[in-house]
């Protein structure tokens, strides 16, 4: 059974960091890229990050301006979004997602909330 | 990169279809034959409906399908029923390693 299980959300405040972790199951990893998906309550989707099969490259969305970082260690399945300045707009649910392709997100963990609030 | 434009809201009743649009530009949409789908049920994960425009993956129901003309991707979701009822995304691959998301329609089944 194909499983992606988030964790390491919480509640923070602005400016402080976090990191979450996205475990693999199921699935040949390593021959995944996998993406970082977030959620605002009650909002729609938006991109967050992608990491390549290997781990050699990592792509950003606009909004992230240096303060994310994507990255995996095959060895252990697991995924890993490192997240500093957090703002209160960082606020969300995070999802991770596997791509086969480079085009499309499948699966999808549970997610994992992360809430920015002092 | 900006959202992919969706309708906030369709619906349809039992038995019915109902298409949902999304629309792009040519950087992403029009661009790429790489357009996908998901479903998502209130506090559930995003589900994979449709992938590269068309594509189904193993297990959704051919009641789902998909289609693309210039920068507007439709879902068609035909003979509606209740468990139908949810948000449905439309997501694209948009160059330069980038992806967008649309904002989401809220489909009711009447």
């Amino acid at each position: 059974q194909v499983q992606l299980v988030e964790s390491g959300g919480g509640v923070v405040q602005p400016g402080r960091s976090l990191r979450l972790s996205c475990a693999a199951s199921g699935l040949t990893f390593r021959n995944y890229g996998m993406h970082w998906v977030r959620q605002a309550p009650g909002k729609g989707l938006e991109w967050v990050a992608i990491i390549s099969y290997d781990g050699k490259n990592q792509y950003y969305g606009e909004f992230v301006k240096g303060r994310f970082t994507i990255s995996r260690d095959n060895s252990k399945n697991t995924l890993y979004l490192q997240m500093n300045s957090l703002r209160d707009e960082d606020t969300a649910v995070y999802y991770c997602a596997g791509d086969r392709n480079w085009n499309w997100f499948d699966p999808w963990g549970q997610g994992t909330l992360v809430t920015v609030s002092s | 990169q900006s959202a992919l434009t969706q309708p906030p809201s369709a619906s349809g009743s039992p038995g019915q279809s109902v298409t949902i649009s999304c629309t792009g530009t040519s950087s992403d949409v029009g661009g790429h034959n790489y357009v996908s789908w998901y479903q998502q049920h209130p506090g559930r994960a995003p589900k994979l409906m449709i992938y590269e425009v068309s594509k189904r993956p193993s297990g959704v129901p051919d009641r789902f399908s998909g289609s693309k003309s210039g920068n507007t991707a439709s879902l068609t979701v035909s003979g509606l029923q209740a468990e139908d009822e949810a948000d449905y995304y439309c997501g694209s691959y948009a160059g330069g390693n980038n992806w967008v998301f649309g904002g989401g329609t809220k489909l009711t089944v009447l």
